[in-house]
């Protein structure tokens, strides 16, 4: 799987947009993206993934270049309780489905949301 | 729809011993995953299960051990328990179908070795 790099901090004001960047420059044609977030002593949750597209759910946006080699993961609204550890993961996508369980995480960002 | 079980959440044990921890995944999900998470090495990946049979393996000693049941439930053994055994251990479980590999986590169980 593709190495990812992210910053190690951020901060956001409660109510605007969190901005969150990776760098995924050595990612492989089959390789998605993935975000998931852990919030203090708690497992961690999945945001969103994507290929090539720009994705968007009810938690977050996914923009992805069109290079494919950084994406961000935008939190339309940052409330205090998105404050949490912030993984960008990049993995193939297999229909063997022989890897489906493994993640290989980073040290990912720790976004804090202050009022 | 129930989420992702662990047992114990909690637990000390000492150097040399061995523990068991058990999970249950959300119904339907054949595959249950195991990672440890320790302050010093994050999240790192040990060891995948699908319809009982371990699939991947992480770069672990062989004193981590897992198994799963026919129900998909499944249990991983740590032996001679060492200071550094110390950490949040988690199970995941996925559905296991195309461009879905969303992992669901459980709370995790914090085992302390003293």
């Amino acid at each position: 799987d593709a190495k990812t790099t992210q910053p190690p901090s951020m901060d956001c004001a409660e109510g605007r947009a969190a901005n969150l960047p990776c760098n995924h420059s050595t990612i492989s044609g089959n390789e998605y993206v993935y975000w998931y977030r852990q919030i203090h002593s708690q497992g961690p949750q999945y945001i969103i993934h994507g290929l090539k597209n720009n994705e968007t759910n009810e938690m977050a946006s996914l923009i992805i270049t069109e290079d494919r080699k950084s994406s961000t993961l935008i939190l339309p609204h940052a409330t205090l309780r998105d404050t949490a550890v912030y993984y960008c993961i990049v993995r193939v996508e297999d229909a063997g489905g022989t890897s489906y369980g493994k993640l290989t995480f980073g040290q990912g960002t720790i976004l804090t949301v202050h009022p | 729809k129930a989420g992702v079980t662990q047992t114990p959440r909690y637990l000390i044990k000492t150097r040399g011993q061995q523990v068991t921890l058990s999970c249950s995944p959300i119904s339907g999900h054949r595959s249950v995953s195991w990672y440890q998470q320790t302050p010093g090495q994050g999240l790192q990946f040990l060891f995948e299960y699908f319809s009982e049979t371990q699939r991947n393996k992480g770069n672990f000693p062989g004193r981590f051990s897992g198994r799963q049941f026919s129900n998909s439930r499944s249990e991983m053994n740590v032996s001679t328990l060492e200071l550094g055994d110390s950490a949040l251990y988690l199970c995941a479980s996925s559905r296991l179908a195309a461009n879905t590999g969303e992992l669901f986590f459980g709370e995790g169980s914090r085992l302390t070795v003293l």
